[in-house]
């Protein structure tokens, strides 16, 4: 059975940092891309990064509302994937899913975590 | 980078009804379109990827079409346990864009 855990949320201050984590069990993770999809209260879905796989030369990729101050990463050896998420903005707060894809189909997504951005 | 636009923002179907919703792409995607339904407090699950295949498990009334920049996902015969949310998203490359999605209500 496929599963994806994301962990790490909470309640952090404008300008602060996290650090988001995806564990992952039940596939093979080094066929997959790993990517962080964010949703707002109240909002619809928003792609936040990807991470593509060995054979895909590791290659990130990041929306442009994020990048520069978010990095995603992986750790195959753990089916593990991350998004260290910097600078922070009230309008980084939502919910975090990670989710698996191919070329075709995000077809697992985890729970998602919680993050908030106040002071 | 390419927008997706999706209309109507939200609509009120009864049981029984054919529904058909819109999402539109701002540059020839080909079919490389994705459908997602997301029910309040429940992550996203999987519908349609390009364009017009529906993934296992997902009812045969629910059918993509569409190819280019225009793209419709018809739900025949809804049912009260599709109220939820509709995404659609560009496939096949970065950015993965979803469009900002169609609430569906029952009446």
């Amino acid at each position: 059975e496929v599963q994806i855990l994301e962990t790490g949320g909470g309640l952090v201050k404008p300008g602060g940092s996290l650090r988001l984590s995806c564990a992952t069990s039940g596939f093979n993770f080094n066929d997959y891309f790993m990517h962080w999809v964010r949703q707002a209260p109240g909002n619809g879905l928003e792609w936040v990064a990807e991470v593509r796989n060995k054979n895909n030369n590791y290659a990130t990729y990041y929306a442009a509302s994020v990048k520069g101050r978010f990095t995603i990463s992986r750790d195959d050896s753990k089916s593990s994937v991350y998004l260290q998420v910097s600078s922070l903005r009230a309008e980084d707060t939502a919910i975090y899913y990670c989710t698996r894809s191919d070329w075709e189909t995000f077809d697992y997504w985890g729970q998602g975590v919680m993050v908030t951005v106040s002071s | 980078n390419i927008v997706m636009t999706q209309s109507p923002k939200s609509m009120s179907i009864s049981v029984g009804d054919r529904v058909t919703m819109n999402c539109k792409a701002s540059q020839n995607v080909g079919n490389n379109i994705a459908w997602y339904q997301q029910k309040p407090g429940q992550s996203p699950k999987l519908l349609i990827y390009y364009a017009s295949n529906r993934y296992t498990g997902v009812p045969d009334r629910f059918t993509g079409g569409g190819y280019g920049t225009d793209f419709t996902l018809t739900i025949n015969s809804v049912q009260a346990e599709d109220a939820a949310f509709y995404y659609c998203q560009r496939i096949y490359n970065s950015p993965w864009t979803f469009g900002g999605g169609t609430k569906l209500e029952l009446k």
